[in-house]
């Protein structure tokens, strides 16, 4: 009975290739995230949405673009891939508001050849 | 410019004894702290968390430490065990903010 469930698990795909990510959460929450841990090991969020309504999108290019169909999900498009975009992309989602804390999903590693 | 450091990248404890993570972050507009703890292949899951108006929260066998002053805080967990064997993520988040800001983490063993 998962609360965070994205997929797929693992995503291996050449340069150039148009790939999608799907998240979504069963817990009634209402914003969700994307964070992208790279090979640093950095975790930074990419995107948020609250109630499907992007509220933060921290400089990440243009070729990523988030979908919230409903605030269950959010789904996250990425165009014209690059080695660069090799990273592991965590769906996570909170309650919301000030000072609660993000349940994660298990990631997605996109590996870009 | 990395606003919140664990300058720690690993730590090796021994079953039972006390853990020590430290972590310390740069923007003083920072009022909430929480600790997240991973294992391979999973998400980070939520641990503790500590608001800027206090300087201790406990649960169980783990505690976080604040200092402001020193904008340093520090998880302990005592005593640990082998299943707390993971990476350890310290965040921060500011007021009328919704993303948390991580630490790159630091790896705790616990051996027998």
């Amino acid at each position: 009975d998962t609360a965070v469930s994205q997929t797929p698990k693992y995503l291996v795909t050449q340069m150039g290739n148009d790939k999608s990510i799907k998240c979504e959460q069963n817990l009634g929450h209402d914003t969700m995230y994307w964070y992208k841990q790279d090979s640093k090991k950095f975790l930074k969020i990419m995107f948020s949405y609250n109630n499907k309504e992007l509220i933060i999108n921290e400089t990440v290019p243009n070729r990523f673009s988030p979908k919230s169909p409903d605030k269950a999900h959010l789904n996250l498009h990425i165009n014209s891939l690059e080695l660069g975009d090799s990273a592991v992309y965590f769906c996570a989602s909170s309650q919301g508001g000030r000072n609660t804390e993000a349940f994660f999903g298990q990631g997605t590693r996109l590996t870009v050849v | 410019d990395q606003q919140v450091k664990q300058n720690s990248p690993s730590l090796s404890v021994q079953e039972g004894r006390i853990s020590i993570l430290n972590c310390d972050y740069t923007n003083s507009m920072f009022d909430y702290f929480l600790w997240y703890k991973k294992y391979p292949a999973e998400g980070p899951t939520f641990l503790i968390s500590i608001s800027s108006i206090k300087d201790k929260n406990e649960d169980g066998r783990f505690t976080v430490f604040l200092n402001k002053s020193a904008k340093h805080l520090s998880l302990h967990i005592v005593p640990s065990q082998p299943g707390d064997s993971a990476v350890y993520f310290c965040a921060a988040t500011r007021y009328n903010t919704d993303k948390l800001i991580f630490g790159t983490g630091t790896r705790l063993q616990v051996f027998p």
